[in-house]
């Protein structure tokens, strides 16, 4: 899988929209973007995924690059139950019926402020 | 809740002791994982069940460690002769065989603390 670069820390103002990078320069064609959050004390949970396209869930906006070298997570309206450690991951995600793991690297930490 | 869970939530053992942890996935997910994450790093993958067949290892899962998934359901991660570098959390995760269900849902983690 390839390498992700995010920065480490980033601070943003409750009710503003927080704006993650996520660099993934060596990325392949068939490898997508992801992205987990991790709550303090708990599991890691998925926000969103894609290959080229922008995406948009109920939880956040994904937009990737033309070139797909980069990516930014949008939260929108961010609160103070926002404030997590946000990881950027590229996986393969295989033909039907087969899975891979995931690789974490150290990820954002959001501190979502008043 | 039918999420993912583990037992137990916190451990604490001397060095040297045998400790098991315990994962119950969501019922109708075949997949399961279980990485572990140190103070500061992002979980870091383990081992992968599919049903009760386990595919893949990480290196970092030395001779010290097992798991198992005996009947496609909860599986079991134990290690022999603990050390003190092997405290961490230890998260287990669970997906579907669903080409259109590619999140893995994580439970809360079981925190192994070393002595």
């Amino acid at each position: 899988d390839a390498k992700t670069t995010q920065p480490t820390s980033m601070d943003c103002a409750e009710g503003r929209a927080a704006n993650l990078p996520c660099n993934h320069s060596t990325i392949s064609g068939n490898e997508y973007v992801y992205w987990y959050r991790q709550i303090h004390s708990q599991g890691p949970q998925y926000i969103i995924h894609g290959l080229k396209n922008n995406e948009t869930n109920e939880m956040a906006s994904l937009i990737i690059t033309e070139d797909r070298k980069s990516s930014t997570l949008i939260l929108p309206h961010a609160t103070l139950r926002d404030t997590a450690v946000y990881y950027c991951i590229v996986r393969l995600t295989l033909p039907w019926g087969t899975a891979s793991k995931l690789t974490f690297g150290t990820g954002t930490r959001l501190q979502v402020t008043l | 809740d039918t999420g993912v869970s583990q037992d137990p939530r916190h451990k604490i053992t001397k060095r040297g002791q045998n400790v098991t942890f315990r994962c119950d996935p969501i019922s109708e997910h075949n997949r399961l994982y279980w990485y572990r994450q140190t103070l500061g790093q992002g979980p870091e993958f383990l081992t992968y069940f599919q049903n009760e067949a386990q595919l893949e290892k990480s290196r970092l899962l030395s001779d010290r460690f097992s798991a198992e998934r005996p009947k496609g359901s909860f599986s079991t991660l134990e290690i022999q002769r603990t050390e003190q570098g092997d405290s961490a959390m230890y998260l287990c995760a669970s997906s579907s065989n669903l080409a259109s269900e590619n999140e893995q849902f994580f439970g809360p983690g079981t925190r192994l603390t070393v002595l």
